[in-house]
């Protein structure tokens, strides 16, 4: 059975400090991964996605991921962060029809 | 922002009463999932649906019920409410549920009390 682990139930950064998410899955079969971003009192949102391809990929707002299968992790980055990416995070593998979610990460960027 | 509505946002109950969510869309995707979120646990399936009058048991099923009559509609019900269903609720719309491009659409949320 798939799965996903979120190591860090809370990380908080100050603005303009670079920062890490990590995730861990496990499967045995090739596997597609997502980052969502809850903010405050909304619904979740795709951050970014890894289908094929290059192992990196890029969100609009400075999140970049990197997809590495031997050690089972799609970590999330991002150089330097900003007040406004206070947010949770959700790692996300997909699963024939169903999304199997990690518990999260709250991010909180201190001025 | 995908048309994805859900009703009513907020809703306080008792105990052993029935509530029915309802999740509307207007993208005409096949695929709609109901997902409860607590924390600690992130978010969990509750029952997903694959196309009208066609649903399946996620992973916490027990204790609710679905029904898709209609493309646009998923409805969840709680048959009789208990207070361990006091939960944030969110519905999600997918185009494709195959693995390729599982991408998945979320509505606001109904946060649910049940007193």
């Amino acid at each position: 059975a798939q799965s996903v682990t979120q190591l860090d139930s809370q990380v908080p950064v100050f603005e303009e400090a670079p920062v890490e998410l990590r995730c861990n899955y496990s499967s045995s079969v090739s596997v597609y991964l997502f980052w969502y971003v809850q903010y405050p009192n909304q619904g979740l949102q795709l951050l970014l996605k890894y289908l094929s391809g290059s192992t990196l990929v890029e969100s609009i707002n400075g999140f970049e991921a990197e997809f590495n299968k031997s050690q089972t992790s799609f970590h999330l980055r991002k150089p330097s962060v900003h007040i406004s990416d206070t947010a949770e995070y959700f790692c996300a593998v997909s699963n024939t029809d169903k999304l199997i979610f990690g518990t999260g990460t709250r991010l909180q960027v201190f001025p | 922002d995908a048309g994805i509505t859900q009703s009513p946002r907020h809703k306080v109950t008792e105990t052993g009463t029935p509530v029915t969510l309802r999740c509307h869309q207007t993208e005409n995707h096949r695929y709609m999932y109901w997902y409860r979120q607590d924390p600690g646990h992130g978010l969990r399936l509750i029952h997903y649906s694959y196309g009208v009058k066609d649903t399946d048991k996620g992973e916490v099923s027990d204790g609710y019920s679905v029904s898709r009559s209609k493309t646009e509609d998923f409805l969840l019900t709680l048959e009789s409410a208990t207070s361990s269903q006091t939960s944030v609720y969110f519905c999600a719309i997918s185009a494709k549920g195959g693995v390729l491009s599982n991408e998945q659409f979320f509505g606001p949320g109904t946060r649910l009390t049940v007193l």
